[in-house]
């Protein structure tokens, strides 16, 4: 398997713009996280997603930032419009419940840059 | 709120020596923790787990030690090689309620390993 694929690896936009951010996970995973990684709070779960469904965007911070699953290989995080706060790298991650506990197996992430 | 605390940014070791990081918790209902690696331009990868059940689990160089009176956890791994120079996050989790298979990060800690 390829593991956790996202793209873009890198994206630099302008302050006001739309950004959107890919993610397929690894086949067979029925859980998918979308998290930021900042220097002040580390690793920050944005929102996460079981067969497809929603189930915590609690860590969404503004209304600015959207997440979907269309399908069970596929995901996206979009935000517009998107500010210079907002630059990150974004991380996403799958796993499985065949256990009650699960190692989550993450992407190589995509550095935003917000100007 | 931070619920999972890594509290030094960053740790400096010399080759062949121990390193000791270091992560508090704030959360009772957390009963599984883990401690993931993460090189530049990469995402984290999983590296050691243990269940509130134990207070000690040991892979090869790395150990975690759990000290739940304490809400307390760490990752001692020996001897440390150049090559364990990454960033290590702590991550807690509680298989209860609407928190199954979510992950609480912490800032992560910076592990600098001296030839």
């Amino acid at each position: 398997d390829a593991g956790v694929i996202q793209s873009p690896r890198h994206e630099v936009t302008e302050m006001g713009q739309e950004v959107t951010l890919r993610c397929k996970p690894i086949s067979g995973h029925d859980y998918l996280f979308w998290y930021r990684q900042t220097m002040m709070r580390g690793l920050e779960l944005l929102i996460y997603f079981n067969n497809n469904v929603p189930i915590d965007d609690s860590g969404m911070p503004e209304d600015r930032f959207s997440a979907k699953m269309p399908n069970a290989s596929f995901s996206t995080l979009k935000i517009q419009p998107s500010e210079p706060r907002d630059s990150a790298v974004y991380f996403c991650a799958s796993t499985t419940t065949r256990d009650a506990y699960n190692e989550q197996f993450f992407g190589p992430g995509t550095r935003l840059t917000v100007l | 709120d931070q619920q999972v605390k890594q509290n030094s940014p960053s740790l400096s070791v010399q080759e062949g020596r121990i390193s000791i990081l270091n992560c508090d918790y704030t959360n009772s209902m957390f009963d599984y923790f883990l401690w993931y690696k993460k090189y530049p331009a990469e995402g984290p990868t999983f590296l050691i787990s243990i269940s509130s059940i134990k207070d000690k689990n040991e892979d090869g160089r790395f150990t975690v030690f759990l000290n739940k009176s304490a809400k307390h956890l760490s990752l001692h791994i020996v001897p440390s090689q150049p090559g364990d120079s990454a960033v290590y996050f702590c991550a807690a989790q509680s298989a209860g309620g609407t928190s199954y298979g979510k992950l609480t990060f912490g800032q992560g800690t910076i592990l600098t390993v001296h030839p």
